[in-house]
C-alpha cells in the first residue's frame, strides 16, 4: 500500500546535537512538506518542496534544514541552532497545490 | 493574507448528540478547504474536502461540512457522535497557485471530548 513513512517514531537527543528525521513516500507525489506541531498551536510549516532539488522556507524555517535529492525522500535536519526543538514533527505530501495533503504518523523529538 | 480560525479550542459532547465544529477562513479567491482528524500521537487523516460545486460535502465516518461563502465558514457537522470520534480536528485552506504559494494553512485545532 502507498503511504508516507516517518522514522523513527520517537527520537531523543542531547542539546547541541543535530538530528535528522526521515520521511519517505511511495505515492509518487511531487510536493512534500514538513510541519511542526506544538500543543495549542496547530501545524506550523517548516519547509516545503514542490519538485526534486528545490525547496522553500516555510513560516518557521530557522534552525532547520532539508534536502530533496530524490522524489520519494525529504529528510529534515534539526540543527543545534533551533532554540526549542522538542516537538512533534509531521511530514506530508501531495500531487499538486489543490489536492489534499497525505500525512505520515509523525516523529516525536525530545531534546534535553 | 490567508488564515484559518477555529474559535473553539475544546468541545465536549455526549455520545449520540449532534456536533458542529466551527471554521472560518480568510482567502482572496475560491478556497480549497479541508477537514482533518488526528488521534493522539498520530498523523492527520483527511475527513473531507471542498473544491467547488455543492456547498454541502460528505466525508468519511459520517461527517459532513457546509461551505458558506458569505460567512467565510466551513463548519464540520455530525448528526450523532460516537465515543471513537474523540480526537483533535483541524480545518485547513489549500495552497494558492495563483499567488505562487504552495502552502496549506491550518487552524489551531479543536479537541473533541465525548462523554459516555
Amino acid at each position: 500500500d502507498g503511504g508516507i513513512t516517518q522514522s523513527p517514531k520517537y527520537l531523543f537527543r542531547k542539546e547541541g546535537q543535530n538530528v535528522t528525521l526521515s520521511c519517505e513516500q511511495n505515492l509518487n507525489h511531487d510536493a512534500m512538506y514538513w510541519y511542526r506541531q506544538d500543543p495549542g498551536q496547530g501545524l506550523r510549516l517548516i519547509y516545503y518542496s514542490q519538485i526534486v532539488n528545490d525547496f522553500q522556507k516555510g513560516d518557521i524555517a530557522e534552525g532547520y534544514s532539508v534536502s530533496r535529492e530524490k522524489k520519494e525522500s525529504f529528510p529534515l535536519t534539526v540543527t543545534s541552532a533551533q532554540k526549542n526543538p522538542t516537538a512533534f514533527y509531521l511530514c506530508a505530501s501531495t500531487w499538486s497545490y489543490n489536492s489534499p495533503l497525505h500525512f505520515g504518523n509523525g516523529t516525536r523529538l525530545t531534546v534535553t | 493574507a490567508q488564515s484559518v480560525t477555529q474559535p473553539d479550542i475544546h468541545i465536549t459532547v455526549s455520545e449520540g448528540a449532534s456536533l458542529e465544529l466551527r471554521c472560518n477562513y480568510s482567502y482572496g479567491a475560491t478556497p480549497y478547504l479541508f477537514w482533518y482528524v488526528q488521534s493522539p500521537g498520530q498523523g492527520l487523516q483527511l475527513l473531507l474536502k471542498y473544491f467547488s460545486g455543492d456547498t454541502l460535502v460528505q466525508g468519511i465516518k459520517g461527517f459532513e461540512a457546509e461551505f458558506k461563502r458569505s460567512q467565510s465558514s466551513f463548519n464540520l457537522r455530525k448528526p450523532s457522535v460516537h465515543w471513537s470520534d474523540a480526537a483533535e480536528y483541524f480545518c485547513a485552506v489549500g495552497a494558492n497557485r495563483a499567488s505562487g504559494t504552495y502552502k496549506y494553512i491550518f487552524g489551531t485545532g479543536t479537541r473533541l471530548k465525548v462523554l459516555a
